[in-house]
């Protein structure tokens, strides 16, 4: 399987900061990448897919980059709703899609 | 408005079986892939099974393979987890998801969640 690693895996910042996250695979996963939101207790929240495009109803704040094996997710301004949980999930081949273990941000 | 509720969580012992169902309204099932997913206490998410929205293509995890299948009535508008040789390590909160579409695995919508916890 594909691995998908994450960092930081936990992140302090303050509203207003632009922060960045950033998720590397094992091997090349072209553009198939997305990453989730997830809030304590919620189901989680898809923001980006096919590594740079917005979901609809995703604050223009959030943005994704990056193919290969290399991407990162961008929050350019923080919201106080903006910290949570971030995962990164690859889709490159259904016979294994593997998700991050997960960034938390916390309020600084 | 997009709903998916989950059903047939609970307490099993280890080796033992389970049947989650999933009721879907709010969009055309017969059109969309869907899947499972699952997230072990304090844990992070784990991507359990797919099935295409004719249920021409399914797919597994290794963790689950040989022991859980995906099913759905389109009919019923539900998804279905049959879970037989369930393990301690299987304890989780199992996710019905609806994948985005033109895609399997990209998840636009979720449940609210079932908890299967495996324990003697």
């Amino acid at each position: 399987d594909i691995q998908m690693t994450q960092s930081p895996s936990i992140l302090s910042a303050s509203v207003g900061d632009r922060v960045t996250i950033t998720c590397r695979a094992s091997q090349s996963i072209s553009s198939w990448l997305a990453w989730y939101q997830q809030k304590p207790g919620k189901a989680p929240n898809l923001l980006i897919y096919k590594a740079s495009s917005l979901e609809s109803g995703v604050p223009s704040r959030f943005s994704g980059s990056g193919s290969g094996t290399e991407f990162t997710l961008t929050i350019s301004s923080l919201q106080p709703d903006d910290f949570a949980t971030y995962y990164c999930q690859q889709y490159n081949s259904y016979s294994g899609i593997t998700f991050g273990q997960g960034t938390r941000l916390e309020i600084k | 408005e997009v709903q998916l509720v989950e059903s047939g969580g609970g307490l099993v012992k280890p080796g033992g079986s389970l049947r989650l169902s999933c009721a879907a309204s709010g969009f055309t099932f017969s059109s969309y892939n869907m899947n499972w997913v699952r997230q072990a206490p304090g844990k992070g998410l784990e991507w359990v099974s797919s099935i295409s929205s004719g249920s021409s293509y399914i797919y597994y995890a290794d963790s689950v393979k040989g022991r859980f299948t995906i099913s759905r009535d389109n009919a019923k508008n539900s998804l279905y987890l049959q879970m037989n040789s369930l393990r301690a390590e299987d304890t989780a909160v199992y996710y019905c998801a609806r994948a985005r579409g033109g895609t399997m695995i990209v998840v636009v919508d979720w449940g609210q969640g079932t908890l299967v916890t495996v324990s003697s």
